[in-house]
């Protein structure tokens, strides 16, 4: 089975604090993607990367960036988190099939 | 560029009726279309897909949708609810920038009774 790892299920960040969540794919998979899911809103896509150090901005990047150094890792990094971060994160790896493979999410909080 | 409405944030059943929810996408390109589930407090889990193939697809527990080119509609349906279906589900539709990227539904929960 394909496995998406977040590291972190839950955290707890304060209004200015660097913020780096963390996710792992163990399929081989060329694409990986971070969205963001809001009630009422549904997932919006944050960024994504077809390839090892590249990446695309996907409808809201504000605020965010990420890091590609290896294949099968997509770091999305808050350089200096606010309080409209708050949010479910949710990273997915694909290949070109259109079909994501999604982790479970990672809750942030930030005070 | 591609947008996928979803009629509907909340629907509710009674344990054995039929399930149906509905989702309409405009789309420049032939789409794929997709209708996932999530659990609460958990990832998003694929039910089903359409790639242009056959216009009824059949999914995981039960659950089937219909691409009706001509309604840009693909709805999401059950004929027997269960208590176990009670989630959130998402349609989507792949992205111009090639099949990669999906834009998704805000989402419907259902709401399953006794």
């Amino acid at each position: 089975d394909v496995k998406v790892t977040q590291s972190s299920r839950y955290l707890v960040k304060r209004t200015g604090e660097k913020v780096f969540l963390e996710c792992v794919q163990d399929m081989d998979h060329e694409n990986m993607f971070w969205y963001r899911q809001d009630p009422g809103l549904g997932l919006r896509l944050i960024y994504f990367s077809y390839d090892v150090k590249m990446k695309e901005k996907g409808d809201i990047p504000e605020g965010y960036s990420v890091s590609r150094e290896k294949k099968e890792r997509f770091s999305l990094i808050l350089e200096s988190a606010s309080t409209n971060q708050t949010s479910m994160y949710l990273c997915a790896s694909s290949e070109n099939t259109g079909e994501l493979f999604f982790g479970e999410g990672s809750r942030l909080t930030v005070l | 560029a591609q947008s996928v409405t979803q009629l509907g944030s909340h629907v509710s059943v009674s344990e054995g009726a039929l399930v149906l929810l509905r989702c309409n996408y405009s789309s420049s390109v032939p789409p794929y279309l997709f209708w996932y589930v999530q659990y609460p407090n958990q990832g998003l889990q694929l039910l089903l897909k359409y790639t242009s193939a056959a216009t009824l697809v059949k999914g995981i527990n039960g659950f089937e949708a219909e691409f009706k080119k001509s309604e840009t509609s693909f709805h999401l349906t059950k004929p027997s609810a269960h208590m176990s279906d009670a989630a959130e589900y998402f349609c989507a539709v792949s992205g111009d920038s090639g099949y990669s990227t999906l834009t998704f539904g805000k989402g419907t929960m259902l709401l399953v009774s006794p």
